[in-house]
């Protein structure tokens, strides 16, 4: 039981690349979310899928993309990096997507866009 | 919009003293608490929750902490920590119907 995995670990990107960041989870959960960690911001909610076949923009939507695969794959997207996408991005997920749910983290991917 | 304020950025503690974490979170409705740690170069895992019932909350490696509903506080504590403890915490806040919101984190640096 592997919880949460995240692909790659770290990610160096010119400008204007793209790539995608990819999650999957072995909890059978219903919900997964993506978030970025910058110092000292804590986590923000870039998106999040309720359930399979959803997907809602979170705090911080603007210049990605994200595709729930199946239950199981929630990928991220970035069309075009920005240095300003310099993060860590976690990827989370919870069995069901109330307020009262614990998540669950991945171990993160660092990205470096120059 | 709720948003959460952990006062402390970084917090250095010598070894087998205690430590408060502290948090304050604003809401104006029932709120659910949580309490995350990330170790170094790790995702975040569940340290402890508040959902209802009694305000002083026990978690993993001996951490509790209290809502206080007055003082719209989460604070996290542990009597004597080691240094296996090092590491970064955060506090998060989820409403009815909203979004998880995460605090900015405090370092903890445990030094022998």
């Amino acid at each position: 039981n592997a919880g949460v995995t995240q692909t790659p670990k770290f990610q160096v990107l010119k400008t204007g690349q793209s790539m995608t960041l990819q999650c999957a989870q072995d909890m059978n959960h219903n919900s997964m979310y993506w978030y970025r960690q910058d110092p000292g911001m804590g986590l923000r909610l870039i998106y999040y899928s309720a359930s399979e076949g959803t997907t809602d923009k979170g705090e911080v939507p603007n210049g990605y993309n994200v595709s729930r695969l199946n239950k199981r794959e929630f990928s991220l997207r970035l069309e075009s990096a920005a240095p300003s996408q310099t993060s860590v991005y976690f990827c989370a997920s919870s069995e069901y997507p109330g307020h009262q749910e614990t998540q669950y983290f991945g171990p993160g991917t660092r990205l470096l866009v120059l | 919009a709720q948003s959460v304020t952990q006062l402390d950025s970084q917090v250095p503690v010598f070894e087998e003293a205690p430590v408060e974490l502290r948090c304050n979170y604003s809401s104006s409705v029932s709120v659910y608490l949580f309490w995350y740690v990330q170790y170094p170069n790790q995702g975040l895992q569940l340290l402890l929750k508040y959902l209802s019932g009694s305000t002083l909350v026990k978690g993993i490696n001996g951490f509790e902490a209290e809502f206080n509903k007055s003082q719209t506080s989460f604070h996290l504590r542990k009597p004597s920590v080691h240094i296996s403890d090092t590491a970064e915490y955060f506090c998060a806040v989820r409403a009815a119907g909203n979004k998880l919101t995460f605090g900015g984190g405090t370092r903890v640096l445990v030094k022998p």
